[in-house]
């Protein structure tokens, strides 16, 4: 059984700090690896779409990298502004299209 | 742009209560999934439809709930009795028929909470 784990939980940085976060997967079987961004009380909005066969994807001040043989991704975030407080939730995809989700992690920028 | 849509953003019940969510996938996704999110946790598939035949509900407490994708477009998944464990948020994703690793869309959800 795929199991997705976050690290840290939950962070909190000053704005315009460099931030990565963590993500690791226990099968790599895979078909890709997604990171989510999640508002409080909201629904999951698509940041960034890594195939299995891709190293990193990059959409502005995000770059996401993936190492599908060690089981792991990192979700790099540039020059943090407090918008992009939010909890980021990593998911791997696989057989028919199936998320497994991280429990994600909480990221507070304040000014 | 298309998007999914979720009724109603959020439900109040007690407890032995029956209750039902309503999803609408953006217009030509045939692969339809339900996903219900513990306060504090990440979201767990309950079901996946692939037009209007249920592919996986292996998570899914079917002695209390049920879902339907009658006509292959918008799907209803209930709860009865509802149970002071069911609170929690009931997503909603589609996706395009085809590769399975195309993006989900996911709706704004549904906040239950039972009392």
């Amino acid at each position: 059984k795929q199991e997705v784990t976050q690290i840290p939980a939950a962070l909190s940085v000053p704005e315009g700090e460099n931030l990565v976060l963590n993500c690791s997967f226990t099968d790599s079987a895979i078909y890709n690896l997604q990171w989510f961004r999640q508002d409080p009380g909201k629904g999951l909005t698509s940041l960034l779409l890594i195939q299995s066969s891709q190293r990193e994807q990059t959409s502005g001040r995000l770059n996401a990298s993936l190492d599908k043989s060690s089981g792991r991704s990192t979700l790099y975030i540039a020059a943090s502004q407090p918008g992009d407080s939010a909890t980021y939730l990593c998911a791997v995809v696989g057989q028919g299209g199936k998320l497994t989700f991280g429990q994600g992690t909480i990221l507070t920028v304040h000014p | 742009e298309a998007e999914v849509a979720q009724s109603p953003r959020y439900k109040i019940t007690e407890k032995s209560q029956a209750v039902a969510f309503w999803c609408d996938p953006i217009s030509g996704h045939a692969t339809l999934y339900w996903y219900r999110q513990i306060l504090g946790q990440g979201p767990e598939l309950l079901v996946q439809f692939q037009d209007e035949s249920v592919v996986d509900d292996s998570q899914l407490p079917k002695d209390r709930f049920s879902a339907e994708r009658l006509k292959g477009v918008d799907s209803t998944l209930k709860i009865q009795p509802a149970e002071l464990g069911d609170s929690a948020m009931y997503l909603c994703a589609s996706r395009t028929r085809g590769l399975a690793g195309v993006t989900q869309y996911f709706g704004p959800g549904t906040r239950l909470t039972v009392l």
